[in-house]
């Protein structure tokens, strides 16, 4: 398996610019999440979804952000219009539902900067 | 979900055991002790997790205090592909504590030494 697949890994754009990032999870996986990682609040947990349904988006920092699922194998999470502040390494991870493991399988990241 | 204090810090010999603490004094009864790293530029990886025993995998070994309000990760004979940031986590299975900042916490930054 190729893992969970993320793309861009590197996004550069302007503020106000709508910024879209991708992510495919590993084959099987019920559960998928969405982080954001920044040298000052660490890594974030934003929204996870169970078997394309959003569970909790509480993480979600603004309505600016907004994630979709529409099928098991893709998720985007789109910010609209971007701000420098959104600057971030946005990670994807999935998981399956079954035992205590809950281990989550992360993706390489997207590296996002706004200017 | 409990918060947990790790250590910013630690150094580690090559080839010696590196013991990782986490403390978690406000744990409840169902929620579990996970433990994962990152390495630079890459994602999160889980190592182990576990409730009240002492857990061992092929990566590391995970102590449980009998009061469960700390822990202690160990890795057996610690390489510098090792050296990384180790993140202890406290929660419910089958539940993540979204729009929290302190749900990884900052982690211990593990520097293994040659």
């Amino acid at each position: 398996d190729a893992g969970v697949i993320q793309s861009p890994r590197h996004e550069v754009t302007e503020m106000g610019q709508e910024v879209t990032l991708r992510c495919k999870p590993i084959s099987g996986h019920d559960y998928l999440f969405w982080y954001r990682q920044t040298m000052m609040r660490g890594l974030e947990l934003l929204i996870y979804f169970n078997n394309n349904v959003p569970i909790d988006d509480s993480g979600m920092p603004e309505d600016r952000f907004s994630a979709k699922m529409p099928n098991a194998s893709f998720s985007t999470l789109k910010i609209q219009p971007s701000e420098p502040r959104d600057s971030a390494v946005y990670f994807c991870a999935s998981s399956l539902t079954g035992g205590l493991r809950q281990e989550q399988y992360f993706g390489p990241g997207t590296r996002l900067t706004v200017t | 979900d409990a918060k947990t204090t790790q250590p910013t810090s630690m150094d580690c010999a090559e080839g010696r055991a590196a013991n990782l603490p986490c403390n978690h004094s406000t744990i409840s009864g169902n929620e579990y002790v996970y433990w994962y790293r990152q390495i630079h530029s890459q994602g999160p990886q889980y190592i182990i997790h576990g409730l009240k025993n002492n857990e061992t995998n092929e990566m590391a070994s995970l102590i449980i205090t009998e009061d469960r309000k700390s822990s202690t990760l160990i890795l057996p004979h610690a390489t510098l592909r090792d050296t990384a940031v180790y993140y202890c986590i406290v929660r419910l299975p089958r539940r993540w504590n979204t729009g929290n900042q302190f749900y990884f916490g900052t982690g211990t930054s593990l520097t293994v030494i040659p």
